[in-house]
């Protein structure tokens, strides 16, 4: 079983909806979250982290965290073109922070 | 500018030679890692180093040897290389360890 699973992709939404991005892990005693976003051949950028469960917004992005189904996800409300990349999950695993495969969202103008 | 910054940018080279990627963070930060990205574009922790001190050492061939001179500067050299070497090196670094981590532009290492 994988530690941190995404759906790869793609993931297709329309300009101007909501792209929903979801996120399964497998370490229940993770206690910090993380979601990245990397644009083609360049490096992963933080755009959330999340520590307790509930949601955490800020601007556009919405992350969600249920620490009892352990299960993480990011909506990026009112979906631009320029958020076409690839969503990486991150999750506290032990000492080291454990990355998900990524989903690929295309946003299509 | 604060960042993370990594040379070379691209690295090409034959098998069998010796590399070494250099990284500094002018972030202040007191963690330091490496991941290596393959081509299905999986990120994976290599090593990380805490206020110069080795704390994490995955399951990685010892033909890759960290080092850290000071909290600010971890460079990766990587004796013998093989054609499965060649991928995407990101170094990054995080203050307080594990926490939000920042990651440098990357090196595209291609074994010939």
């Amino acid at each position: 079983q994988k530690e941190v699973e995404q759906n790869s992709g793609p993931l297709s939404v329309p300009e101007g909806a909501i792209a929903s991005l979801n996120c399964t892990y497998s370490d229940r005693g993770s206690q910090s979250f993380f979601w990245y976003r990397q644009y083609s051949g360049k490096s992963p950028e933080l755009i959330m982290s999340i520590y307790s469960n509930g949601d955490k917004e800020d601007g556009r992005f919405t992350a969600q965290l249920n620490k009892a189904s352990q299960y993480v996800s990011l909506l990026i409300r009112d979906s631009q073109p320029s958020d076409s990349a690839t969503y990486l999950c991150a999750v506290k695993g032990g000492n080291k922070l454990v990355f998900g495969a990524g989903t690929i969202l295309r946003v299509k103008s | 500018d604060t960042a993370v910054s990594q040379t070379p940018k691209y690295l090409v080279t034959q098998m069998g030679n010796d590399k070494s990627i250099k990284c500094e963070q002018n972030l202040g930060h007191d963690t330091m890692y490496w991941y290596k990205q393959d081509s299905k574009k999986f990120l994976k922790i290599m090593f990380s180093y805490n206020n110069k001190e080795l704390i994490i050492n995955e399951t990685v061939p010892n033909r890759f040897s960290p080092k850290s001179p000071d909290k600010a500067h971890l460079n990766l050299h990587i004796n013998s290389l093989e054609l499965g070497d060649s991928a995407v090196y990101f170094c990054a670094s995080s203050q307080a360890r594990y926490n939000e981590q920042f990651f440098g532009p990357g090196t595209r290492l291609t074994v010939l």
